[in-house]
């Protein structure tokens, strides 16, 4: 089973703080995601990474910034938090599925994260 | 570009009721497009995918979708409702193949199962 896990569940900062979240996968997959999911908006990508300290701006990237020098980590900071930040963050990684050429992203349990 | 329409954010089904999820795409190249469902303070997990083969895909705990290219759409069902159905249920389309980084996400429709 592919695991994605993710550093906490539940995190509370205060506005200006640096924030790090942390995302591991241990099935050795070479391309990772960050995203943020807000109600009513869906899930928007906010970085992703194809392989080791190999980064891309997603759709929303301002304000925050990734690294990556593992492969089966890839974590997402955030400079300099603000109230607007607050969401809940998911990562995820994904696979090559050699039978129809696809693939499937594989999602952790997300971060929800409160800037006060 | 692509885009995903998922009409209603919210539905409520009785259970054992027909659920029927909408979701329109719009992309300029052939697509692939996923469903996804999210239940209370979890992760996504991959219901089923369309991947250009058969146009009819069945997925995890008996639910189905239909590709109809006419109608750009990609709705999913499943013939009768249970309780451990309720969840949030997104929509998402990328470009086709397997090199495609770029997964965009509808907005959600979270589906509710009434005893």
């Amino acid at each position: 089973d592919v695991k994605v896990t993710q550093s906490s569940r539940y995190l509370v900062k205060r506005t200006g703080e640096k924030v790090f979240l942390e995302c591991v996968q241990d099935m050795d997959h070479e391309n990772m995601f960050w995203y943020r999911q807000d109600p009513g908006l869906g899930l928007r990508l906010i970085y992703f990474s194809y392989d080791v300290k190999m980064k891309e701006k997603g759709d929303i990237p301002e304000g925050y910034s990734v690294s990556r020098e593992k492969k089966e980590r890839f974590s997402l900071i955030l400079e300099s938090a603000s109230t607007n930040q607050t969401s809940m963050y998911l990562c995820a990684s994904k696979n090559y599925d050699g039978e129809d050429n696809s693939y499937e992203q594989y999602f952790g349990p997300g971060t929800r994260l409160t800037v006060t | 570009a692509q885009s995903v329409t998922q009409l209603g954010s919210h539905v409520s089904v009785s259970e054992g009721a027909l659920v029927l999820l909408r979701c329109n795409y719009s992309s300029s190249v052939p697509p692939y497009l996923f469903w996804y469902v999210q239940y209370p303070n979890q992760g996504l997990q991959l219901l089923l995918k369309y991947t250009s083969a058969a146009t009819l895909v069945k997925g995890i705990n008996g639910f189905e979708a239909e590709f109809k290219k006419s109608e750009t759409s990609f709705h999913l069902t499943k013939p009768s409702a249970h309780m451990s159905d309720a969840a949030e249920y997104f929509c998402a389309v990328s470009p086709s193949g397997a090199g495609s980084y770029q997964l965009t996400f509808g907005k959600g429709t979270k589906l509710s199962v009434i005893p």
